[in-house]
């Protein structure tokens, strides 16, 4: 079975610019979560989408934004970059809403802002 | 609000000895308990989970507490090897099942 698959891998971003990122879950998953991991906050949850449907979301400026597709991939968009935003952007993929069971981990998006 | 507690944010310990990894979260509605382990360049993975309705779980040389009623949760690793040296998330789900808040990991180090 393959597992989470993330694209890219890299990213280099000029302030100000838009930047969109991709997650292919495991096959037969419907929830896809997204996270942001710095050194100092850890992994912090961005949003979680489940059927096509954004079910939560974090403590994030509304730059952040999100869709799922109707074959569960999902896709992370951040507008107008800020030097802030350089990050490990980790989505994972589980067989039910991410509360309540395993999530699998894609290897992350490093997103650097310059 | 939405929080998870974790300490220590790093630890040290001899090989063979044993870690302890505490946590508490707020939402007394949670009822599922992940840790995570990732190790340097890698993708966090699930090493132990436990719910709400036992108080302990054992997997070999890793074990996971849970006090409800204090709304705190511990991770024990028995007999610590090298390959333990990793960083360890707690998590909690807030707001129902749609929403998991993690820790801000502890670092541990197994010192040879």
């Amino acid at each position: 079975k393959a597992g989470v698959t993330q694209t890219p891998r890299y990213l280099i971003k000029t302030r100000g610019q838009q930047v969109t990122l991709s997650c292919s879950p495991i096959s037969g998953h419907r929830s896809v979560s997204w996270y942001q991991q710095t050194p100092g906050q850890g992994l912090q949850f961005l949003f979680e989408y489940f059927s096509e449907t954004q079910r939560n979301k974090g403590n994030f400026p509304g730059r952040f934004s999100g869709r799922q597709f109707s074959n569960s991939r999902s896709e992370m968009n951040v507008s107008t970059l800020e030097l802030g935003d350089s990050a490990l952007y980790l989505c994972a993929s589980s067989s039910d809403p991410v509360g309540g069971t395993e999530a699998f981990f894609g290897q992350g998006t490093r997103l650097t802002v310059v | 609000g939405e929080n998870v507690e974790q300490h220590p944010s790093t630890l040290s310990v001899q090989e063979g000895d044993s870690a302890v990894i505490k946590c508490t979260y707020s939402d007394s509605a949670s009822n599922y308990f992940p840790w995570y382990k990732q190790e340097l360049g890698k993708r966090p993975q699930l090493i132990i989970d436990i719910r709400s309705n036992v108080g302990e779980k054992k997997d070999q040389r890793i074990a996971v507490t849970l006090n409800k009623t204090a709304k705190h949760f511990s991770l024990h690793i028995t007999e610590t090897q090298p390959e333990d040296s990793a960083v360890y998330f707690c998590a909690a789900p807030y707001e129902g099942d749609d929403k998991i808040i993690f820790g801000k990991g502890t670092r541990l180090h197994i010192l040879p």
